[in-house]
């Protein structure tokens, strides 16, 4: 079974500043997906980024970029130009490449982003 | 694109009675739609996968027939909970698969809360 592990249960980061939210990962699998998933007090779910592990290339979508290190098996999640709007639980997620995606997400327990005015 | 919507967003119950929660995708047809369950301050546990036009499959240590799934459209997926109690107090979520990459989009969460 696959792990995922967020060891900061909390961050915080003075706005416009730069942060780096940590993930690592548990698998015997080669072909598989990672995402960043924001919660903010509406519970609503969002999708920040995703990295299809077969692909070297990090992901960047406008401030967030990752750090995607498949042979430490790491997953960190860098928020550049902190926004107040930024603040929120911030879970890291895994899924496997088979099956058609067909398969649950495996989630970490979720870091707490705190932006400080 | 890649709406998901549930209903109802909260939701009261008496102990030993049935709730519907639904969870329907907007503007795409989801084959596969899952069911997860999140308690305060927790993580996000998968419950369930829900396929259209056959049985939902249940993660180890959820009672299936506690947990009524049935995904009778492109759209719907429905989660019953029967027979409440309040340790089933939580908030349900439920996601839908879209595009290329199979990517879960997420609704919007059901808190339930049984008295």
């Amino acid at each position: 079974a696959q792990t995922v592990t967020q060891s900061q249960p909390e961050m915080s980061v003075q706005e416009a500043e730069t942060v780096t939210l940590s993930c690592t990962y548990d698998t015997s699998e080669s072909d598989y997906y990672l995402f960043w998933y924001k919660q903010p007090p509406s519970r609503q779910m969002i999708l920040v980024i995703r990295q299809e592990a077969y692909k070297q290339q990090n992901a960047t979508e406008n401030r967030f970029s990752v750090n995607f290190q498949k042979a430490a098996k790491s997953f960190s999640l860098k928020i550049s130009d902190s926004q107040l709007g930024d603040a929120a639980m911030y879970f890291c997620a895994y899924r496997s490449a088979g099956r058609g995606g067909a398969d649950g997400l495996t989630f970490g327990k979720g870091t707490h982003l705190i932006i400080q005015p | 694109g890649a709406v998901v919507s549930q209903h109802p967003s909260w939701v009261i119950c008496k102990s030993g009675t049935s709730v519907k929660i639904e969870c329907r995708s907007l503007d795409f047809q989801a084959t596969t739609m899952f069911w997860y369950r999140q308690f305060p301050k927790q993580s996000l546990m998968l419950m369930a996968t829900s396929n259209e036009g056959s049985k939902a499959t249940y993660e180890q240590g959820v009672e299936k027939d506690k947990f009524l799934i049935n995904h009778a459209s492109l759209t719907l997926s429905t989660l019953t909970v029967t027979s409440a109690h309040p340790e089933d107090s939580s908030f349900y979520i439920c996601s839908a698969l879209f595009g290329i990459v199979y990517t879960q989009y997420f609704g919007p969460g059901t808190r339930l809360t049984v008295l």
